[in-house]
């Protein structure tokens, strides 16, 4: 199976900063590759597919990018209602894994 | 409005059946290009796919689950099911039923339901 690695698992980061988050996988996937945003008592939303298509709905300063094995979300400036835990999830072929996560953190 | 909404026993007991119940609305199951799943959410975070029937009844498990594991989906009732035979403490988490969306070869989960949790406890 493929692995998929979050780095970092924690990021503390004040507002306005501009945060870069990094998904790693064991084998090549193309884009194939969404993000996800999930706060506390919620359920996971989506922001990006196809490692770089914003879902609709969800603010321009979100951002992806990537291609093969290494993916990146960037938040260009982040507010407050970001502070959240954000998911990769590849799905190339079964099964659509999930990475551990990245939690935002407010400093 | 699209909706998912999970139902079933909050505590199971070890060694017994979890039954889920996801209910949708606002279309058909039976529409293509959607992958009805099951995912679950670990105490410690972590989110495991472990599930899905597809719109025209293709079902897939994940081979850790497979002999325990089974998948339905009853288009009348526009409801889809799962059964996880032989549960363990390990299996308690909250359980999330969903709509896997793909089109043009790009995929995605639009919708989840509420999610239940699910304690595995005598």
């Amino acid at each position: 199976d493929i692995q998929m690695t979050q780095s970092p698992s924690y990021l503390s980061a004040s507002v306005g900063d501009r945060i870069t988050l990094t998904c790693r996988t064991s084998q090549g996937i193309g884009s194939y590759l969404a993000w996800y945003q999930q706060k506390p008592g919620k359920v996971p939303k989506v922001l990006i597919y196809g490692a770089s298509t914003l879902y609709s709905g969800v603010p321009s300063r979100f951002s992806g990018s990537g291609s093969g094995t290494d993916f990146t979300l960037t938040i260009s400036s982040l507010q407050p209602e970001d502070f959240a835990t954000y998911f990769c999830q590849k799905y190339d072929s079964v099964p659509p894994t999930f990475g551990q996560g990245t939690k935002v953190e407010i400093k | 409005q699209v909706q998912l909404r999970e139902s079933g026993p909050g505590l199971v007991k070890p060694s017994q059946t979890l039954s889920l119940t996801c209910t949708f609305s606002g279309g058909s199951i039976s529409s293509s290009g959607y992958y009805w799943s099951w995912i679950r959410q670990y105490p410690g975070g972590g989110l495991e796919w472990f599930a899905y029937v597809s719109y025209s009844g293709y079902t897939y498990y994940i081979p850790t689950l497979k002999g325990r594991l089974s998948t339905s989906m009853d288009t009348s009732k526009n409801t889809f099911s799962l059964e996880l035979t032989s549960v363990t403490a390990a299996d308690t988490a909250i359980y999330y039923c969903a709509r896997y969306t793909c089109s043009r070869g790009s995929c995605h989960i639009d919708h989840w339901g509420q999610g239940t949790l699910v304690t595995v406890s005598s």
